[in-house]
């Protein structure tokens, strides 16, 4: 089964960083992904698709303050040089034939 | 500009039937993949339907099949969410999303996002 595990939360101070992890399930470990990015009260908002070799492509308008990388089964999206705009719910996403499927969410807060 | 706009929520008694629209502009349409999303309030999003550019593949997650219908329109640049049956778990906004996909004409992940229609099922 297709699946994706987000941690709950994660924090860091205002100019700093922080990386956010999502776990592909067993079996999936060369899936690519997609991140997205939901701010308070708005809509998603693609951020990047983010291949198993660590390549990525972002969205436009991205700022190069988002990047991502990968290890196994690991995808991992590092926000530099935070902002107070980029506290808000990141949500990773894969899919399949048939089928698309997000993970729970981990919600950044800029301390 | 890349734009969807979803419209067509609202109150609906469970039981009740809804239509979801979204107007696309700024692509072409036929070209791509479309879906469904939800959120429920406080909670993540999750997929619900997508269909195919020329509509003869239709997916759906489980918990909607055989009581949503997912349908476009590509003269009219137009996709639809028709969902019957409703029930109280099917309380969300609803987005309207493209896909884009790795191969030209495959679908993926979502790009760009509408600005979401809420659905409430409540009596």
């Amino acid at each position: 089964q297709l699946v994706l595990t987000q941690s709950p939360s994660a924090s860091a101070s205002l100019g700093a960083s922080v990386k956010l992890t999502c776990t592909l399930s067993s079996g999936h470990s060369s899936y690519a992904i997609a991140w997205h990015q939901q701010q308070p009260e708005k809509g998603p908002r693609y951020l990047m698709k983010l291949n198993s070799d660590g390549s990525h492509s972002k969205g436009d308008g991205i700022p190069d303050r988002f990047s991502g990388s990968s290890s196994g089964a690991e995808r991992y999206l590092t926000i530099s040089s935070l902002q107070s705009e980029d506290e808000a719910d990141y949500y990773c996403q894969t899919w399949g034939t048939g089928i698309r499927v997000f993970g729970t969410g981990t919600k950044v807060t800029v301390l | 500009e890349v734009q969807l706009v979803e419209s067509g929520g609202g109150l609906v008694q469970p039981g009740g039937s809804l239509r979801l629209s979204c107007a696309a502009s700024g692509f072409t349409f036929s070209s791509y993949w479309m879906s469904w999303v939800r959120q429920a309030p406080g909670k993540g999003l999750e997929w619900v339907a997508n269909i195919k550019q020329d509509g003869s593949e239709k997916y759906y997650v489980d918990s909607v099949k055989g009581r949503f219908t997912i349908s476009r329109d590509n003269a009219k640049n137009s996709l639809y969410l028709q969902m019957n049956s409703l029930r109280a778990e099917d309380t969300a906004v609803y987005y309207c999303a493209r896909e884009r996909g790795s191969v030209a004409g495959t679908g993926g992940w979502f790009d760009p996002w509408g600005q979401g229609t809420l659905v409430t099922v409540s009596s």
